[in-house]
Parts: structure tokens; sequence; C-alpha cells
């Protein structure tokens, strides 16, 4: 079974500019997250979804950043304009009942 | 605010000792969860607790769940060097998570 999948797995950017990750989980998993992690600490919730709808986006920087998911499977994050402090790696993760199960992550750098 | 604290934050472990990792959480939940992070990879989750008094084992690790304390615990039996990784507890309702333990198994 495929896990789940992001790309890019990296990213570098300059500040100001827009960048995007992508999400591909579980099949069949209806709960989508998306985490923030800095270097050093636990990751940081950032949105759930439950099928399409955003259950829990308290945690989302809602001035620069935005996300979607689209027909409750593949699920997009996106930045814009990014600064500095964004510089970290995002995580996202889907689960069917409880268990979550991570993909590899997008680092980001904007210098 | 849920707050979640581990400690200790760093652990330095021999060979062949025993050792507990510390998980508080500062509301009600009944649900944790515990993943292991190696450096520069994803997370692999090692255990979700479901209830109070839950215990789980797989090798070397348990992980037990105490909802009336806030309380988990992850316990290292005749640690191996590779058990050597990051661990960190998560709590739901926001699944927040703690700062991670970094573990270092020497010989």
């Amino acid at each position: 079974e495929a896990g789940v999948v992001q790309s890019p797995r990296y990213k570098i950017i300059e500040k100001k500019q827009p960048v995007a990750f992508w999400c591909n989980p579980i099949s069949g998993h209806n709960t989508l997250y998306w985490y923030r992690q800095n270097l050093g600490q636990g990751p940081e919730l950032l949105i759930r979804y439950e099928n399409e709808e955003a259950v829990d986006d308290s945690q989302l920087p809602k001035d620069r950043f935005s996300a979607e998911r689209l027909k409750g499977v593949d699920s997009t994050l996106k930045i814009q304009p990014a600064e500095l402090g964004d510089s970290a790696v995002y995580l996202c993760a889907s689960s069917l009942v409880y268990e979550q199960y991570f993909g590899p992550g997008t680092r980001l750098t904007v210098t | 605010e849920l707050k979640v604290e581990q400690n200790p934050l760093f652990l330095s472990m021999q060979e062949g000792k025993n050792y507990t990792i510390y998980c508080n959480y500062s509301t009600t939940s009944d649900r944790l969860y515990w993943y292991r992070q190696d450096p520069g990879k994803s997370l692999e989750s090692l255990f979700v607790l479901l209830s109070n008094g839950a215990v789980k084992q797989e090798g070397r690790l348990m992980a037990s769940l105490d909802t009336k304390a806030r309380l988990s615990t992850l316990h290292i039996t005749a640690a191996v060097h590779d058990l050597s990784a990051t661990y960190f507890c998560a709590v739901a309702g926001d699944m927040r998570f703690g700062a991670g333990t970094r573990l270092t198994v020497k010989p």
C-alpha cells in the first residue's frame, strides 16, 4: 500500500514569493492534516480536514496561508507571500480512524 | 489552551539500561499518541492509547496512559543503539505535540 505522498520534497524561495505544497493521502483516508515542524521542535497542527471540510484551522495563519482539499482527496497548502520565518518542514498526514500516517515532508527554505 | 510537556528533553542512556519518558498534558483528553522521528526523516507512529489505563507494548517499548493524572509514559527496556531517535507524544483534541525527547543510546 502506498503511503502519504508529498511534493516537492525540497523548496528554496526568496521572501515575498508564493509557494505551494501538495499532498496525496493514503487511499480511503478521510482525515487529512497539515503540520509545520520547526527545527528542534514538535510538529504544530495547521489545519485538519474531514473529507472536504476544514474542521480545525485555528492555528493556520490566515493572512498568508491557505489550504484546500478538493474532492476530499488531494490537498494543497499555499503560502503567499512567504516570510523568512516560514522556513520549516511541512508535513502532511492522513488517518482513517485514529492512527496517523505521515508523509516525508517538504523542507522549505525562505531566503 | 492545551499544553503538553515532555521530560526529559535529552536522554543519554547506556545499552542495556531501562528508562522512562514522561508526557504530561493540561486538559482532558481520551487519546494520546507516541511517535518516533529519526534525523531528517518523518514521523513513525509507535502507539495510540485510547483509554484510561491503556498499556501497549512493542519490542523494548511500552506505553501507558493515565487520563486522570493526565500522564503518559514511554518505558524503554534494555535499550539498544537502534532506539536512538527523538520521541514525541501528542494529545488528541487539537493534536498538540510535546517538544520531543532526544534519546541517545551509547554502547
